[in-house]
Protein backbone atom coordinates (compact mmCIF):
# COMPACT_ATOMS: atom_id res chain seq x y z
CA UNK A 1 0.00 0.00 0.00
CA UNK A 2 0.98 3.69 -0.89
CA UNK A 3 1.55 5.83 2.29
CA UNK A 4 4.15 6.86 4.92
CA UNK A 5 4.87 4.37 7.82
CA UNK A 6 6.50 5.03 11.24
CA UNK A 7 8.69 1.77 13.30
CA UNK A 8 8.54 1.50 16.16
CA UNK A 9 4.97 2.91 17.00
CA UNK A 10 5.83 2.97 20.66
CA UNK A 11 9.61 2.88 22.20
CA UNK A 12 11.02 3.50 25.66
CA UNK A 13 14.39 3.55 26.33
CA UNK A 14 16.50 4.88 29.23
CA UNK A 15 18.73 7.95 29.39
CA UNK A 16 21.97 8.46 27.27
CA UNK A 17 21.10 5.38 24.49
CA UNK A 18 21.10 5.67 21.49
CA UNK A 19 17.64 5.43 19.78
CA UNK A 20 16.66 5.56 15.92
CA UNK A 21 13.29 6.36 14.69
CA UNK A 22 12.51 5.01 10.94
CA UNK A 23 10.34 6.39 8.57
CA UNK A 24 9.94 5.05 5.14
CA UNK A 25 7.56 6.59 2.43
CA UNK A 26 5.98 4.93 -0.94
CA UNK A 27 5.04 8.08 -2.98
CA UNK A 28 8.78 8.97 -3.87
CA UNK A 29 8.13 12.47 -2.73
CA UNK A 30 11.14 14.41 -2.70
CA UNK A 31 10.41 15.96 0.29
CA UNK A 32 10.90 14.56 3.76
CA UNK A 33 10.66 16.05 7.60
CA UNK A 34 10.62 15.06 10.77
CA UNK A 35 8.59 16.76 13.34
CA UNK A 36 8.11 16.49 16.91
CA UNK A 37 5.08 17.02 19.24
CA UNK A 38 4.46 18.34 22.93
CA UNK A 39 1.56 19.54 24.63
CA UNK A 40 1.45 23.49 24.26
CA UNK A 41 4.16 23.81 21.39
CA UNK A 42 1.52 22.02 18.18
CA UNK A 43 4.62 20.30 15.88
CA UNK A 44 7.90 21.44 15.44
CA UNK A 45 10.23 21.13 12.73
CA UNK A 46 13.42 18.91 13.25
CA UNK A 47 15.17 17.96 10.32
CA UNK A 48 13.91 17.82 6.69
CA UNK A 49 15.10 16.89 3.40
CA UNK A 50 14.90 18.22 0.19
CA UNK A 51 16.16 14.66 -1.45
CA UNK A 52 18.66 11.78 -1.27
CA UNK A 53 22.14 13.13 0.93
CA UNK A 54 20.57 16.42 0.89
CA UNK A 55 19.25 17.02 5.00
CA UNK A 56 19.20 21.06 6.70
CA UNK A 57 18.09 21.50 10.25
CA UNK A 58 14.77 22.90 11.39
CA UNK A 59 13.59 24.66 14.42
CA UNK A 60 14.60 21.93 17.14
CA UNK A 61 17.19 20.16 15.80
CA UNK A 62 19.81 19.71 18.75
CA UNK A 63 20.50 16.07 19.67
CA UNK A 64 19.16 14.34 16.56
CA UNK A 65 21.25 13.21 13.44
CA UNK A 66 18.89 12.12 10.18
CA UNK A 67 20.85 10.68 7.38
CA UNK A 68 18.82 10.16 3.89
CA UNK A 69 20.58 7.56 1.33
CA UNK A 70 17.66 6.59 -0.05
CA UNK A 71 14.31 8.79 -1.17
CA UNK A 72 11.92 6.91 0.78
CA UNK A 73 13.86 6.56 4.17
CA UNK A 74 14.20 8.92 6.11
CA UNK A 75 15.91 7.61 10.04
CA UNK A 76 15.72 9.83 13.10
CA UNK A 77 18.45 9.05 15.42
CA UNK A 78 18.74 10.21 19.41
CA UNK A 79 22.35 9.72 19.66
CA UNK A 80 22.27 10.37 23.39
CA UNK A 81 18.94 10.27 24.41
CA UNK A 82 17.64 12.72 27.12
CA UNK A 83 13.99 13.17 29.16
CA UNK A 84 13.34 16.03 27.41
CA UNK A 85 13.49 14.02 24.23
CA UNK A 86 10.37 12.19 25.43
CA UNK A 87 7.45 13.49 22.93
CA UNK A 88 5.64 11.94 19.76
CA UNK A 89 7.45 12.20 16.64
CA UNK A 90 5.61 12.68 12.81
CA UNK A 91 7.92 11.82 9.91
CA UNK A 92 6.07 13.68 6.62
CA UNK A 93 6.63 13.70 3.12
CA UNK A 94 5.44 16.12 0.21
CA UNK A 95 6.16 16.81 -3.30
CA UNK A 96 8.44 20.02 -3.99
CA UNK A 97 7.63 24.03 -3.52
CA UNK A 98 5.12 24.84 -6.84
CA UNK A 99 2.96 21.90 -6.89
CA UNK A 100 0.04 23.18 -6.74
CA UNK A 101 -1.22 20.58 -3.45
CA UNK A 102 2.12 20.65 -1.05
CA UNK A 103 -0.01 19.26 1.53
CA UNK A 104 2.64 17.38 3.46
CA UNK A 105 0.79 13.49 4.14
CA UNK A 106 2.44 12.65 8.03
CA UNK A 107 3.02 9.05 9.30
CA UNK A 108 1.30 7.62 12.59
CA UNK A 109 3.47 8.78 14.96
CA UNK A 110 5.82 7.08 17.03
CA UNK A 111 5.51 7.81 21.22
CA UNK A 112 9.08 8.28 22.44
CA UNK A 113 9.34 8.00 26.32
CA UNK A 114 13.13 8.44 27.72
CA UNK A 115 13.36 7.44 31.32
CA UNK B 1 9.85 33.99 11.04
CA UNK B 2 6.84 32.87 10.14
CA UNK B 3 4.13 32.48 13.41
CA UNK B 4 0.95 30.80 13.59
CA UNK B 5 -1.90 31.69 16.64
CA UNK B 6 -4.76 30.05 17.31
CA UNK B 7 -6.56 31.38 20.41
CA UNK B 8 -8.95 29.10 21.16
CA UNK B 9 -7.84 26.04 23.01
CA UNK B 10 -11.34 23.81 22.99
CA UNK B 11 -14.47 24.48 21.53
CA UNK B 12 -17.99 22.95 22.04
CA UNK B 13 -20.22 22.94 19.40
CA UNK B 14 -23.80 21.03 19.03
CA UNK B 15 -23.83 18.19 16.64
CA UNK B 16 -25.28 19.55 12.78
CA UNK B 17 -24.25 23.17 13.89
CA UNK B 18 -21.24 24.95 12.09
CA UNK B 19 -18.44 25.90 13.76
CA UNK B 20 -15.36 28.43 13.38
CA UNK B 21 -12.04 27.34 13.90
CA UNK B 22 -9.97 30.71 14.31
CA UNK B 23 -6.13 31.03 13.33
CA UNK B 24 -3.96 34.33 12.59
CA UNK B 25 -0.51 33.75 10.84
CA UNK B 26 2.50 36.32 10.46
CA UNK B 27 4.78 36.40 7.88
CA UNK B 28 6.68 39.01 5.59
CA UNK B 29 6.38 37.05 2.82
CA UNK B 30 4.31 37.09 -0.27
CA UNK B 31 3.93 33.99 -1.04
CA UNK B 32 2.54 31.47 1.14
CA UNK B 33 0.25 28.74 1.88
CA UNK B 34 -1.93 27.77 4.75
CA UNK B 35 -2.86 24.59 5.48
CA UNK B 36 -5.63 22.70 8.46
CA UNK B 37 -4.62 19.26 10.00
CA UNK B 38 -7.20 17.48 12.09
CA UNK B 39 -5.66 14.89 14.64
CA UNK B 40 -8.41 12.15 16.05
CA UNK B 41 -7.37 10.71 19.28
CA UNK B 42 -5.49 8.20 17.61
CA UNK B 43 -3.03 10.59 17.07
CA UNK B 44 -3.03 10.28 13.14
CA UNK B 45 -2.46 13.78 11.27
CA UNK B 46 -4.95 14.00 8.69
CA UNK B 47 -4.76 17.05 6.18
CA UNK B 48 -8.18 19.01 5.62
CA UNK B 49 -7.38 21.76 3.45
CA UNK B 50 -5.01 24.33 1.48
CA UNK B 51 -5.21 27.86 0.58
CA UNK B 52 -2.41 29.65 -1.29
CA UNK B 53 -1.82 33.28 -0.73
CA UNK B 54 -2.70 34.26 -4.40
CA UNK B 55 -5.57 32.26 -4.49
CA UNK B 56 -8.48 34.52 -5.54
CA UNK B 57 -11.42 32.29 -4.09
CA UNK B 58 -12.06 30.94 -0.75
CA UNK B 59 -10.76 26.94 -0.32
CA UNK B 60 -13.93 24.51 0.01
CA UNK B 61 -13.42 20.47 0.90
CA UNK B 62 -16.75 19.17 1.03
CA UNK B 63 -17.79 20.39 4.65
CA UNK B 64 -14.73 22.10 5.20
CA UNK B 65 -13.80 25.59 4.41
CA UNK B 66 -11.42 28.36 4.83
CA UNK B 67 -12.44 31.79 5.45
CA UNK B 68 -9.14 33.42 3.78
CA UNK B 69 -8.95 37.05 4.82
CA UNK B 70 -5.40 37.98 3.59
CA UNK B 71 -5.74 41.75 4.75
CA UNK B 72 -6.23 40.34 8.48
CA UNK B 73 -3.92 37.93 8.19
CA UNK B 74 -6.49 35.31 9.34
CA UNK B 75 -7.45 31.59 7.61
CA UNK B 76 -10.12 30.81 9.62
CA UNK B 77 -11.88 26.90 8.75
CA UNK B 78 -15.68 26.64 9.08
CA UNK B 79 -17.04 22.97 9.43
CA UNK B 80 -20.82 23.03 8.56
CA UNK B 81 -22.68 20.21 10.01
CA UNK B 82 -20.73 19.05 12.67
CA UNK B 83 -20.40 15.52 13.28
CA UNK B 84 -19.53 13.11 16.16
CA UNK B 85 -16.32 11.78 14.69
CA UNK B 86 -15.51 15.83 13.87
CA UNK B 87 -14.44 15.51 17.42
CA UNK B 88 -10.47 15.97 17.26
CA UNK B 89 -7.66 18.40 17.56
CA UNK B 90 -7.37 20.83 14.58
CA UNK B 91 -3.91 22.60 13.72
CA UNK B 92 -3.64 25.82 11.34
CA UNK B 93 -0.30 25.39 10.08
CA UNK B 94 1.66 27.79 7.26
CA UNK B 95 4.65 27.75 4.80
CA UNK B 96 5.82 30.99 3.16
CA UNK B 97 8.40 31.54 0.45
CA UNK B 98 11.65 29.44 0.40
CA UNK B 99 10.75 27.35 2.52
CA UNK B 100 7.11 26.79 2.24
CA UNK B 101 8.15 22.85 2.27
CA UNK B 102 8.06 23.77 5.95
CA UNK B 103 5.05 23.89 7.80
CA UNK B 104 4.92 26.15 11.16
CA UNK B 105 2.19 25.27 13.05
CA UNK B 106 0.14 26.86 15.78
CA UNK B 107 -0.82 24.48 18.81
CA UNK B 108 -4.32 23.56 17.93
CA UNK B 109 -7.80 23.64 18.75
CA UNK B 110 -9.49 21.14 20.81
CA UNK B 111 -13.11 20.39 19.41
CA UNK B 112 -15.82 18.72 21.28
CA UNK B 113 -18.97 18.00 19.05
CA UNK B 114 -21.33 17.27 21.50
CA UNK B 115 -24.61 14.88 20.37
Amino acid sequence: DAGITQSPRYKITETGRQVTLMCHQTWSHSYMFWYRQDLGHGLRLIYYSAAADITDKGEVPDGYVVSRSKTENFPLTLESATRSQTSVYFCASSDPPGHRNTEAFFGQGTRLTVV
Amino acid sequence: AQKITQTQPGMFVQEKEAVTLDCTYDTSDPSYGLFWYKQPSSGEMIFLIYQGSYDQQNATEGRYSLNFQKARKSANLVISASQLGDSAMYFCAMGAGAGSYQLTFGKGTKLSVIP
